[in-house]
């Protein structure tokens, strides 16, 4: 079965304070995986893209790795802003919306 | 831009009653998608589509219904509600050139009683 787990379930980091979130996967077929993050009481917001196995992105605090198992998510230096939901999702095939989502890991930065 | 709407915010409805949900984006995106998401669980797929007229299944579909005349609006029918059809639903939406890309609505938050 495809599936989609995320460690951990929460965190709690002083601000300044770099660590890593996980994305695990047991899906055949990997056609991307993805990042979003999500603030209480609103939407998830797209963060990365990832396609291939050694390929990382990055945009601010946040950095986001691939291998063939799982992603990491790396927070450096985090600041209270930081504090959300961050969701990883996973697609298997190139037709229609086929995403699987894990269910999160909530982050919070203490100032 | 208003991006990804939805209303209502809030809604409470008893098992039985059928409403709509409504979805309307304004970045003329082709994909639109509708997902559940309830406490300790991915976003879950309900319905999807790839543009004006067409529409398919995701992984949860039972007990609701769309369809998709416009490009803009993608609405989402609960037929018959049930208790666990309490939820937090949330409309997306995409463009071809970037489908994997999706951009979010602010969610609806429906208690069926």
């Amino acid at each position: 079965e495809d599936q989609v787990t995320q460690s951990p379930e929460a965190l709690r980091l002083q601000e300044g304070e770099s660590s890593s979130l996980n994305c695990s996967y047991t899906v055949s077929g990997l056609r991307g995986l993805f990042w979003y993050r999500q603030d209480p009481g609103k939407g998830p917001e797209f963060l990365f893209t990832l396609y291939s196995a050694g390929e990382e992105k990055e945009k601010e605090r946040l950095k986001a790795t691939l291998t063939k198992k799982e992603s990491f998510l790396h927070i450096t230096a985090p600041k209270p802003e930081d504090s959300a939901t961050y969701l990883c999702a996973v697609r298997m095939d190139n037709y229609g919306q086929n995403f699987v989502f894990g269910p999160g890991t909530r982050l919070s930065v203490l100032p | 831009n208003a991006g990804v709407t939805q209303t209502p915010k809030f809604q409470v409805l008893k098992t039985g009653q059928s409403m709509t949900l409504q979805c309307a984006q304004d970045m003329n995106h082709e994909y639109m998608s509708w997902y559940r998401q309830d406490p300790g669980m991915g976003l879950r797929l309900i319905h999807y589509s790839v543009g004006a007229g067409i529409t398919d299944q995701g992984e949860v579909p039972n007990g609701y219904n769309v369809s998709r005349s416009t490009t803009e609006d993608f609405p989402l029918r609960l037929l018959s509600a049930a208790p666990s059809q309490t939820s937090v639903y949330f409309c997306a939406s995409s463009p071809w050139s970037s489908y994997n890309e999706q951009f979010f609505g602010p969610g609806t938050r429906l208690t069926v009683l």
